[in-house]
């Protein structure tokens, strides 16, 4: 089945640039998963990205899939405190019918 | 539209106790999921279901926990007896129709977080 690393914290300045990355071992993924946490919320998808892409823009977002080396990342362009949540990268798990979840990037902005 | 909606939203028991949680899934999505939260950690699969059968229940502890979807629509998840290491955010997700694999999103509930002494 499929494993997602990320690293657990990140920190910038509102305004700047946020980037965060994952990796994961599958490469048959089909497609891969951002999703956001805000805190006592649920998650919800921010994006995604089929695997016979390499980049994705969606207004402030960019996701870039390097398949070469299992690697996805997500850019936040000028990012602002609502930004502040946990990021979680997913991809299908067993069977393709389900998604594996890494542990979640933490955001802080500061202001 | 109306999102997944879960109940309770926190709950507090003794070790040994019994508990359930409830969801209702959005409105004509034929799967429904559970998933656990430990704090810290990303969402563990506890159970898929289909409409009202079980799609993969592999990672459920069906020692204690047991989880029904009658008339593939509400569904229960249920700990009996609870544990310490149970604490945590259990949340509900639903699709339209089940395949990750192929960009079908799932939408999660606001969870219910749990808390074992």
């Amino acid at each position: 089945g499929e494993d997602v690393e990320q690293s657990l914290f990140l920190s910038v300045r509102e305004g700047d640039s946020s980037v965060i990355n994952c990796t994961y071992t599958d490469s048959s993924s089909t497609y891969l998963y951002w999703y956001k946490q805000e805190p006592g919320a649920g998650l919800q998808l921010l994006t995604y990205i089929f695997s016979n892409m390499d980049m994705k823009q969606d207004q402030r977002l960019t996701v870039l899939l390097n398949k070469k080396d299992k690697h996805l990342s997500l850019r936040i362009a000028d990012t602002q405190t609502g930004d502040s949540a946990i990021y979680f990268c997913a991809g299908p798990g067993a069977g393709s019918y389900q998604l594996t979840f890494g542990k979640g990037t933490k955001l802080s902005v500061i202001p | 539209e109306a999102g997944v909606a879960q109940s309770p939203r926190y709950k507090i028991i003794e070790k040994r106790q019994s508990v359930a949680f409830w969801c209702n899934p959005i409105s004509g999505h034929a799967t429904l999921y559970w998933y656990q939260q430990i704090l810290g950690q990303g969402p563990k699969l506890l159970i898929q279901f289909q409409n009202n059968g079980v799609v993969d229940d592999s990672q459920l502890p069906k020692d204690r926990f047991s989880a029904e979807r009658l008339k593939g629509v509400d569904s229960t998840l249920k700990i009996q007896p609870a544990k310490l290491e149970d604490s945590a955010v259990y949340l509900c997700a639903s699709s339209l129709a089940g395949l990750a694999g192929a960009g079908d999103e799932q939408f999660f509930g606001p969870g219910t977080r749990l808390t074992v002494l």
